[in-house]
């Protein structure tokens, strides 16, 4: 299986700023990353595919990006609403996820 | 729109079998790719079914013959059944749809979209 490690596995902010969150593939995926975001007690949601591509909705202040086997998705002007666990997932072999980065409020 | 809506019991005693099903909306399960995926209590997402009708079924190796999964085209409906439950069983289940394409675009691989809201299993005796 394909191991994808993320970085940090927690991270605090204040609403505004911007973060980064760091996803490292152990062979290359190509740019078959997708980036989820879950709040507690639900399910995940889709932010990005194929790496860059944002799903329908998302706001534009979330950019992924990436190839073979590093990634990152970046928070630009963080809401309050964005306080959430992130997960990276490749889906190039059979699908696996990061560990998740817990983003929390400062 | 597809929409996804999960049911099923989610207090069960060690050695019963779990079973789930998936209420799906918006697009034929006969045309879809179907994915399982445990969160155990205060971790992350782990992949644990993968099934469509013309690919058949994977699952992952620790559950070792246990995960059956299957649709059902006249309800439109996807099922997961596991047998013979440990407290390791204990998690939030999600149903979700893998699909490549989006708004008239299709890609190589795929990525996760609709999910479940999730059905919480507790297995304790």
């Amino acid at each position: 299986d394909i191991q994808m490690t993320q970085s940090p596995s927690s991270l605090s902010a204040s609403v505004g700023d911007t973060v980064t969150i760091t996803c490292r593939a152990s062979q290359s995926v190509n740019t078959y990353v997708n980036w989820y975001q879950q709040k507690p007690g639900k399910a995940p949601k889709l932010l990005v595919h194929t790496s860059s591509i944002l799903h329908d909705g998302v706001p534009s202040r979330f950019s992924g990006d990436g190839i073979r086997t590093e990634f990152t998705l970046t928070i630009n002007s963080l809401q309050p609403e964005d306080f959430a666990t992130y997960y990276c997932q490749q889906t190039y072999s059979s699908p696996t996820f990061g560990q998740g980065s817990k983003l929390e409020i400062k | 729109q597809v929409q996804l809506q999960q049911w099923g019991v989610g207090l069960l005693k060690p050695s019963e079998t779990l079973s789930l099903t998936c209420e799906v909306s918006g697009v034929s399960v006969s045309t879809s790719q179907w994915r399982w995926i445990r969160q155990a209590p205060g971790k992350g997402l782990e992949l644990i079914g993968e099934f469509s009708e013309n690919a058949g079924s994977d699952s992952d190796a620790s559950l070792m013959n246990r995960l059956t999964m299957s649709v059902d085209t006249t309800k439109n409906q996807v099922s997961l059944r596991l047998t013979s439950v440990t407290a390791a069983d204990t998690g939030v289940y999600f149903c979700a749809r893998q699909t490549s394409c989006r708004g008239g675009s299709c890609y190589s691989y795929g990525w996760f979209d609709p999910w479940g809201q999730g059905t919480p299993v507790i297995v304790s005796s």
